[in-house]
């Protein structure tokens, strides 16, 4: 079965307290595997998208990975504004669709 | 560009009553998207559209209808609401990919908060 799991499902950090977000997946066929960031009470924002082995993204203090099994957010030196829940999805046929985990939320506090 | 807007914002229905989600996209993309987010399930695909006329059942079809008759808008209905109805739902929208590997990514609306009492 087709299945997304991330880990850990809540992370709390110190400003400036580097970690990494993990996403496990067991799709046949992947084709992209995209993160989102999600603040409360809003929808997903877009923040990369991954296509194959070895690739990676970064933005500002956010850095996305992908292996053939996983992908890992790594965010540096985070900041108060990085809290928010981070999805990972997977897309694994021609029609678009998305299998979401369920997301980690990730508190920094100042 | 307003991008992905949802209607309406919060909705309270009664058990049985009908009403209709209505997502509009200004960017012109052919794939359009309807999700629903529950504590504890992620988001979960409810039905989808690749281009105006044309609609397809995602992973939790069942007691919704959608209909796509413009591109830039994808409505979602609810004939009979019942409480396991309640949740969060978001509209989604992306180009499809040039290569023909499914769409890009896909841009979120901000949500519409349904309570089924």
């Amino acid at each position: 079965e087709d299945q997304v799991t991330q880990s850990p499902e809540a992370l709390r950090l110190q400003e400036g307290e580097s970690s990494s977000l993990n996403c496990s997946y067991t799709v046949s066929g992947l084709r992209g595997l995209f993160w989102y960031r999600q603040d409360p009470g809003k929808g997903p924002e877009f923040l990369f998208t991954l296509y194959s082995a070895g690739e990676e993204k970064e933005k500002e203090r956010l850095k996305a990975t992908l292996t053939k099994k996983e992908s890992f957010l790594h965010i540096t030196a985070p900041k108060p504004e990085d809290s928010a829940t981070y999805l990972c999805a997977v897309r694994w046929s021609n029609t678009g669709k998305l299998i979401f985990g369920q997301g980690t939320t990730l508190q920094v506090k100042p | 560009n307003a991008g992905v807007t949802q209607t309406p914002k919060f909705r309270v229905l009664k058990t049985g009553q009908s009403m209709t989600l209505l997502c509009a996209q200004d960017m012109n993309h052919e794939y359009m998207y309807w999700y629903r987010q529950d504590p504890g399930m992620g988001l979960r695909l409810i039905h989808y559209s690749v281009g105006e006329g044309t609609t397809a059942k995602g992973e939790v079809p069942d007691g919704y209808n959608v209909s796509r008759l413009k591109k830039q808008n994808f409505l979602l209905g609810l004939e009979s609401a019942a409480p396991s109805q309640t949740s969060v739902y978001f509209c989604a929208s992306s180009y499809p990919s040039v290569s023909g590997t499914g769409g890009k990514e896909q841009y979120f609306g901000p949500g519409t908060r349904l309570t089924v009492t």
